[in-house]
């Protein structure tokens, strides 16, 4: 079955440090998008593709970067690892727009 | 600036209650409204509503959406321990960029 994967599934990193979390999907779907879950914010938009080579800024982007080299694959990276990114990330693709986005199992981030 | 709210925040109830989840929304270029139930990990999806007062139905699970009020209500008929979850709200706006609300944590108590 087609589906989506996030790794790692925990982290635990200092702040400074590059952080990059991998998404994986083999629905071959053209959006793909990571959000941040913290508590009282639900859940809200970092980055998103629409294809590939192409990418988006979402509500909450400072500090993070994604790059869309194949269909599959959307990695985010921390480019220099703050304490208030520690969070619970999200990785969702959909198949195009008006289509409910599938999510990932997420990855727990802690920055210490 | 785009928001979407909703209420209670949280909810207990007893098996068998009927329970009623709101959410508004203030969005430019509404697309969407979806609700996703989310229980341990992934958010899984329920229903996608784009159209005033058609109502999506799933089971025990139904759901409308008010454009002139710019709100949605979820309902669960004959709750159940496994409707405990999260319950999320995300309005699609400006080409496909999805705002969510903060969601309402239900609890079902046998």
């Amino acid at each position: 079955d087609a589906e989506i994967t996030q790794s790692p599934r925990h982290k635990i990193t200092e702040t400074g440090r590059q952080v990059t979390l991998a998404c994986h999907q083999t629905w071959n779907h053209n959006n793909m998008f990571w959000y941040r879950q913290d508590l009282g914010h639900g859940l809200r938009l970092i980055h998103y593709s629409y294809g590939v080579h192409d990418t988006n800024k979402g509500e909450v982007s400072d500090g993070y970067s994604v790059s869309r080299s194949n269909t599959e694959d959307l990695p985010l990276t921390l480019e220099s690892a703050a304490s208030s990114q520690t969070s619970v990330y999200f990785c969702a693709s959909s198949e195009t727009f008006n289509q409910p986005q599938h999510f990932g199992d997420g990855t727990r981030l802690s920055i210490l | 600036e785009d928001k979407v709210v909703q209420s209670p925040l949280s909810l207990v109830v007893h098996e068998g209650d009927t329970v009623t989840l709101n959410c508004s929304y203030e969005v430019t270029n509404f697309r969407s409204l979806l609700w996703y139930k989310q229980e341990k990990k992934a958010p899984t999806f329920l229903f996608m509503l784009t159209s005033s007062g058609i109502e999506k139905k799933s089971g025990r699970l139904s759901s409308i959406l008010d454009k002139k009020e710019l709100s949605s209500i979820l309902n669960i008929t004959a709750t159940q321990t496994g409707d405990s979850a999260i319950y999320l709200c995300a309005v699609e706006h400006n080409n496909n960029d999805m705002r969510f609300g903060a969601g309402t944590r239900l609890t079902v108590k046998p």
